[in-house]
C-alpha cells in the first residue's frame, strides 16, 4: 500500500458528461501528479501540483482541469467526455516535487459509453 | 511522442529464466533512470533505479545495465518467478531547477510460466 488513495475506483459515464476524480497524497507529501494510462498511449503525465500551486503541465487536454486544495488533496475534473477518454487515471505523490520516487495510488478506471 | 522507447511490448519466460527489457532515450539531460513495476489492478511502484554515472546496479534478482554512450539501459530479471509477472515501465527523469519531469516508456508485460 503506497499510502496514496484515490476515489472512486471505477466510474462509468456517458459522452458529454463531466466527472471529478479525487486523490489524497501520502501523509507529508506536498506534490501531486496526475497520469492517464490507456492501452495505446502508456502512462502519460497530465499535470503536477505542489503545495496548492500548479507546477508542471504535460499532455493535458483543455477539457481537463485539476486543483490541489489547502489540505493537499487534489481533484482532476474531466468535462465534455469522449469515448477516447476511457482510461485508468493515476495520482502519484512525493515529498517535495523534486524527488526521484513517486508513490502511485491504485487508480480510477473511467469508462465513457 | 515517447521520449523513452521501450521494447519488447511483451515477453513470456519460463520459471527460472532471464527476462530482459530494453529502453533507449534521446535527451542527454535525463539524469535518473527508474524502473517501475505494475501488477494488474495496482498503481506502478518503484522497483530499482540508476544514475547515469553508474554502469550497473543490482538489487536481488533485478539488475539495471546502463550504457551512457549508446543512450540505452536495460532491466534484467534473473531466475524469473511467477510472482514477477507484471508490467514493467522504464522511465527517465529530467531535473530543471526545482522541477522534474518523469517520462515513461510504453511498458513491457512480462509473463512467467511455471
Amino acid at each position: 500500500d503506497s499510502g496514496v488513495t484515490q476515489t472512486p475506483k471505477h466510474l462509468i459515464t456517458a459522452t458529454g458528461q463531466r466527472v471529478t476524480l479525487r486523490c489524497s497524497p501520502r501523509s507529508g507529501d506536498l506534490s501531486v501528479y496526475w497520469y492517464q494510462q490507456s492501452l495505446d498511449q502508456g502512462l502519460q503525465f497530465l499535470i503536477q501540483y505542489y503545495n496548492g500551486e500548479e507546477r508542471a503541465k504535460g499532455n493535458i487536454l483543455e477539457r481537463f482541469s485539476a486543483q490541489q486544495f489547502p489540505d493537499l488533496h487534489s481533484e482532476l475534473n474531466l468535462s465534455s467526455l469522449e469515448l477516447g477518454d476511457s482510461a485508468l487515471y493515476f495520482c502519484a505523490s512525493d515529498r517535495q516535487g523534486s524527488s526521484n520516487e513517486q508513490f502511485f495510488g491504485p487508480g480510477t478506471r473511467l469508462t465513457v459509453l | 511522442q515517447q521520449q523513452v522507447k521501450q521494447s519488447p511490448q511483451s515477453l513470456i519466460v519460463q520459471k527460472g529464466g532471464i527476462s530482459i527489457i530494453n529502453c533507449a532515450y534521446e535527451n542527454t539531460a535525463f539524469d535518473y533512470f527508474p524502473w517501475y513495476q505494475q501488477f494488474p489492478g495496482k498503481g506502478p511502484a518503484l522497483l530499482i533505479a540508476i544514475r547515469p554515472d553508474v554502469s550497473e546496479k543490482k538489487e536481488g534478482r533485478f539488475t539495471i545495465s546502463f550504457n551512457k554512450s549508446a543512450k540505452q539501459f536495460s532491466l534484467h530479471i534473473m531466475d524469473s518467478q511467477p510472482g514477477d509477472s507484471a508490467t514493467y515501465f522504464c522511465a527517465a527523469t529530467l531535473h530543471i531547477s526545482n522541477d522534474y519531469k518523469l517520462s515513461f516508456g510504453a511498458g513491457t508485460t512480462v509473463t512467467v510460466r511455471a
